[in-house]
């Protein structure tokens, strides 16, 4: 069964504006990590964000933030005030941390942004 | 040093070859991370170590494969007797140590391997 479920393929945004990348999980560990990786054309996978699932407040870094909905299973990507640099394939990744493999990360299939101008 | 260095950056073989890819991690990196990424898809994990053991190996897609890391720091995965199959990017990451935490994993750019 598929651990991480990005529904969108691909998805265009005006700079300056927000978007939002969807992304669902599915785990029976209680403990977990989610995160969010950022893959240019260049190919480099760029860490975004964290969040922990005992971590009360939503995760937030500079213009990143992750909506953690735990009931849902969705820790969605909000980018604000797009930038042109930010055109990239965007990957959402969950760490299972109670199986003793917390080096293991399983990524979805990413979601390709195009910002335009 | 800078950041994970992988090498080659390119590998071109014939099926049935014998290849090695190579993974500098990040100085002072005790957690050292292989994935393989095929076009169009997430990266899929392979394995991990923690100093020079494999913690986890469950990623590994069949007894070809093979990864060593043996004092700890530069780490080979080694592919026997290769299949068009595993034409894929390798990615190596690394993370944890001094001052490090183990959440964040940095990414190599990653070997290109082509089996023709």
């Amino acid at each position: 069964a598929q651990k991480i479920t990005q529904t969108q393929p691909g998805m265009f945004v005006q700079e300056k504006e927000a978007v939002t990348l969807d992304c669902t999980y599915d785990t029976s560990d209680p403990s977990y990590g989610l995160f969010w990786y950022k893959q240019p054309s260049s190919g480099e996978m760029i860490f975004l964000i964290y969040q922990g699932s005992y971590d009360q407040q939503n995760a937030t870094e500079g213009r990143y933030s992750l909506n953690f909905q735990k009931a849902r299973k969705s820790a969605n990507l909000v980018i604000s005030a797009s930038q042109l640099g930010d055109s990239a394939m965007y990957f959402c990744a969950m760490r299972e941390s109670s199986k003793g493999s917390w080096g293991k990360l399983q990524f979805g299939a990413g979601t390709q942004v195009v910002v335009t101008p | 040093g800078a950041g994970v260095s992988q090498t080659p950056s390119n590998k071109v073989t014939e099926k049935g070859k014998y290849v090695e890819l190579r993974c500098d991690p990040i100085s002072g990196h005790t957690a050292l991370y292989w994935y393989r990424q095929s076009l169009g898809q997430g990266p899929e994990f392979l394995i991990y170590f923690q100093g020079t053991g494999a913690a986890d190996d469950s990623g590994l897609p069949n007894d070809r494969f093979f990864a060593v890391r043996p004092e700890g720091s530069v780490s080979t995965l080694k592919i026997q007797r290769t299949e068009r199959g595993d034409s894929a990017v390798y990615l190596c990451a690394s993370s944890g140590g001094k001052g490090s935490s183990y959440n964040e994993q940095f990414f190599g750019p990653g070997t290109r391997l082509t089996v023709l």
